[in-house]
This record gives C-alpha cells, structure tokens and sequence, in this order.
C-alpha cells in the first residue's frame, strides 16, 4: 500500500509569511508525528496527534507553530511569520499505535522549507 | 529528559570491514529502541528494533541488542558493502517520559568505500 506522503517537497518562502505543510499518513494508522531535521539541532520531535487529538504538543518550538489533523487521517502543520531559523525539512510519521506500547513509525519524505 | 548519545562520524570504512556503531540512552522509565537508516536522497526507514533487555534487532545483515544494564543499543555488521552507505539514527520511545515521539541521536555518517 502507499506509505506516508508529504506536499509540498521543497517550498522557499520570504520571512515573516505563513506556510502551510500537508501530511497524508498510511491508511489506517492512528498516531501522526511531526518532527523537524535541520543541521544544527538533528532531529526534533514537534508534535504527535492520537486521532485527532494532540495529547502532546511539548516539542513546537514556538507559539508560531500550530498543527491540526482533521478526519484522523491528514495534517497540517502551519508556521506562521516564518524566521529563517525555520528553515529545515520537516518529517512526518505514522504509526497503528495499539493499547500498550509504542509501534513502528513510519516516515514521509518530508517538505524541505526555506525561508529566505 | 531523554536523551541518545551516539557517535556523530563521519565513519569512513573499507567494503567488507567489521561495522560497530555505538548508542547509548538515558530514559525516564522502559523504553523501546530503534535503528532508523536514511539513505541518500531517501526518507528515513526503520532499520531494527527491540522493545525489552536482551531482545536482539536484525535486518539485511545489522543487528543490535538492548542491553539495560549498560543502557545500549550498539549497531553491528559483519561485513559492509558500499550500498551500506548512509546515515543511521538510534533512537528511543519512552512512553513514560510523557511523550510518544522519538528521541533521536545526531546520526552517524557511514562512509563505505570499494
């Protein structure tokens, strides 16, 4: 079956607007998780949604960043007045997430994003 | 918090040489353990886990295995070949540490020339 998509794949945008980043995970996973890899920090975990509840918003960087899931199947995650500290490739992941412990997650090809 | 140390390379081998990447954690409570591979141009893609001491991960030739009283999770490989080439994460999912996303190591740059 398909695995997790991602669009856009590369965006470049000028500081201070707001992007929009759109995650499509594997049909049937529960659990969504965004993560941002970017060469100073590796990789960050951002947020996880267990359908379309975010139990655990700990790892958004900043009060610009806003995820939603909506229909326990695709995300968004908005970044609003982009810094050019922003500028990274944001992942996302999907996992089944049964009662008990975590599952395998399983990770999209992420959006590249430049803020110029 | 929880954290993964692992060393950050790059890690320059010839083909067919002995591979040992190291990893150790430090977690809340008992986590569950992962090797994440990226290859070039390449999402990252789960390579082994072990979810409980002594369990051993292996795949397409890597193994490594969740030793707690060292709290480790070494990646090894016999035998490299050039397609071996990548990045390779460790990380940890500690459900008791309050968050179910996983904790990354900076990533090991693994260099395999013919």
């Amino acid at each position: 079956g398909a695995g997790v998509s991602q669009s856009p794949s590369n965006k470049v945008t000028e500081k201070g607007k707001d992007v929009e980043l759109r995650c499509d995970p594997i049909s049937g996973h529960t659990a969504l998780y965004w993560y941002r890899q970017s060469l100073g920090q590796g990789l960050e975990f951002l947020i996880y949604f267990q359908g379309n509840s975010a139990p655990d918003k700990s790892g958004l960087p900043s009060d610009r960043f806003s995820a939603e899931r909506t229909g326990g199947s695709v995300s968004t995650l908005t970044i609003q007045r982009t810094q050019q500290e922003d500028s990274a490739v944001y992942l996302c992941a999907s996992s089944l997430n049964p009662a008990g412990g975590p599952d395998t997650q399983y990770f999209g090809p992420g959006t590249r994003l430049t803020v110029l | 918090g929880d954290s993964v140390t692992q060393m950050e390379g790059p890690v320059t081998l010839s083909e067919e040489a002995f591979l040992t990447i190291n990893c150790t954690y430090t977690a809340t409570g008992y986590p569950s353990l992962f090797w994440y591979v990226q290859y070039p141009g390449e999402g990252l893609q789960l390579l082994l886990k072990a979810t409980k001491a002594d369990d051993k991960g292996s795949n397409k030739g890597f193994e490594a295995t969740y030793r707690k009283e060292t709290t480790s999770f070494h990646l090894e490989k016999g035998s490299v070949q050039v397609s071996d080439s990548a990045v390779y994460f460790c990380a940890l999912s500690d459900l008791q540490g309050g968050a179910d996303g996983l904790t990354f190591g900076k990533g090991t740059h693994l260099i395999i020339q013919p």
